[in-house]
């Protein structure tokens, strides 16, 4: 496995039902994130981990919980979502080492599609 | 007032001409500036990231950065049809690690 890979790629769920996503990355990065791409919207930065750190929540819901057991996993925990919640979630990693915007460089996976019926 | 704002599109262009894409920014204090393109389907790839007043060249694509008129901007050129895409804006802001992205310009290269 290269790069950063997410599952799962597609996800169904009720609104009382609680789910996660999974996030891996194998680039020896530091610095995870969760983003949300809704239809015609801005990626929204949800969280940012930085050396398994959370260093960023971005006014998130409750009913989103972040989990990142080291460097390279991060987890996105899901219960009692809204319908208003669907929307591609997109895990990325970047070097977060000091010396520039190249550190800042997010590598993105290819995202979780998830529909909250 | 929105954070990073970009032309949504689409831009349409012909194929081998030169397809400018404008992006301004509300944050004085950035430093530094990324452009990404997002096929549909697709997760956002880097294209290159500037961070020095001026140009920036990378083959076909050109960034150019003033951050007096916070203003960045995108220049490909010959484009070809499978520059199709949105291009993402994405401007380094304020907290730690925050890269926070605009709504993206929609390009259409017609042959």
């Amino acid at each position: 496995e290269t790069g950063v890979t997410q599952t799962p790629r597609h996800l169904v769920m009720g609104m009382t039902n609680k789910k996660s996503l999974k996030c891996e990355q194998h680039l020896g990065h530091n610095a995870m994130y969760w983003y949300k791409q809704s239809a015609k919207k801005p990626l929204e930065l949800m969280f940012v981990y930085s050396l398994e750190e959370r260093v960023e929540n971005n006014s998130v819901p409750s009913r989103f919980s972040p989990e990142c057991p080291n460097s390279s996993h991060l987890f996105l925990h899901l219960h009692t979502l809204q319908p208003e919640d669907s929307a591609l979630y997109l895990c990325a990693s970047s070097q977060d080492r000091t010396g520039g915007a190249g550190a800042n460089v997010l590598t993105f996976g290819a995202g979780s599609r998830l529909t909250v019926l | 007032q929105k954070e990073v704002e970009q032309n949504s599109g689409p831009l349409s262009v012909p194929e081998g001409a030169i397809a400018s894409l404008n992006c301004t920014y509300s944050d004085r204090g950035s430093q530094s500036f990324f452009w990404y393109r997002q096929y549909s389907g697709k997760s956002p790839e880097l294209i290159m990231f500037i961070y020095s007043n001026g140009d920036k060249e990378d083959g076909r694509f050109t960034a150019q950065l003033n951050k007096a008129s916070q203003y960045v901007s995108l220049l490909i050129r010959d484009s070809q049809p499978s520059d199709s895409a949105t291009y993402l804006c994405a401007v380094l802001s304020g907290g730690y690690n925050k890269l926070i992205f605009g709504a993206g310009t929609r390009l259409a290269v017609h042959p």
